[in-house]
């Protein structure tokens, strides 16, 4: 099994652009969620998804659109980047209240 | 909501030396805890974890204590090795919702 996989692991985006940000697992999991890593804040859940077809918002949900057509995509839409969204960006899944973490998405707006 | 507070946010110790990080939540209803451990570069990864039910837990170098009256559980690493260099997050949910509050994290470092 490849787990939780993320692309792309790196990206640049001008202000205003738009992006997706790719989320696949192979576990058939079917929580599924967004979080962002901030330097002294920890992961803060951005949106979340219980199965396919549902989704919820998180913590910081602002700016950021998903949408959960298959049990194992998950992706993440930025439709228009700002600085403020400069983070990196990690996918997980659930099972059983574990949560499987991808490797991440780096990401910066300038 | 939940909040989860995190302390230390850096932690420095020696090679063979004990580390230990606390946490505190706030949501009496909270009945599962884990600790996910992050290496540099990579995403956080579950390592111990602990329910309601249950006030104490080991895993070789790693324990994890509860104490549901004071809504605080805590991380103990003994004989800390360079390798458990990391940051290191707790977290606490209802089990069964699956989407956990993270603490912000402590960045552990172990000098040889």
């Amino acid at each position: 099994n490849a787990g939780v996989t993320q692309t792309p692991k790196f990206q640049v985006l001008k202000t205003g652009q738009s992006m997706t940000l790719q989320c696949a697992q192979d576990m058939n999991h079917e929580y599924m969620s967004w979080y962002r890593q901030d330097p002294g804040m920890g992961l803060r859940l951005i949106h979340y998804s219980v199965g396919a077809g549902i989704t919820d918002q998180g913590e910081v949900p602002n700016g950021y659109n998903v949408s959960r057509s298959t049990t194992e995509d998950f992706p993440l839409r930025l439709l228009s980047a700002a600085p403020s969204q400069t983070s990196v960006y990690f996918c997980a899944s659930s099972y059983d209240d574990e949560q499987f973490f991808g490797p991440g998405t780096r990401l910066t707006v300038l | 909501g939940e909040n989860v507070e995190q302390h230390p946010s850096t932690l420095s110790v020696q090679e063979g030396d004990s580390a230990v990080i606390k946490c505190t939540y706030s949501d009496s209803a909270s009945n599962y805890f884990p600790w996910y451990k992050q290496e540099l570069g990579k995403g956080p990864q579950l390592i111990i974890d602990i329910r309601s039910n249950v006030g104490e837990k080991k895993d070789q170098r790693i324990a994890v204590t509860l104490n549901k009256t004071a809504k605080h559980f805590s991380l103990h690493i003994t004989e800390t090795q360079p390798e458990d260099s990391a940051v290191y997050f707790c977290a606490a949910s209802k089990g069964g919702s699956y989407i956990p509050t993270f603490g912000r994290g402590t960045s552990l470092i172990v000098h040889p």
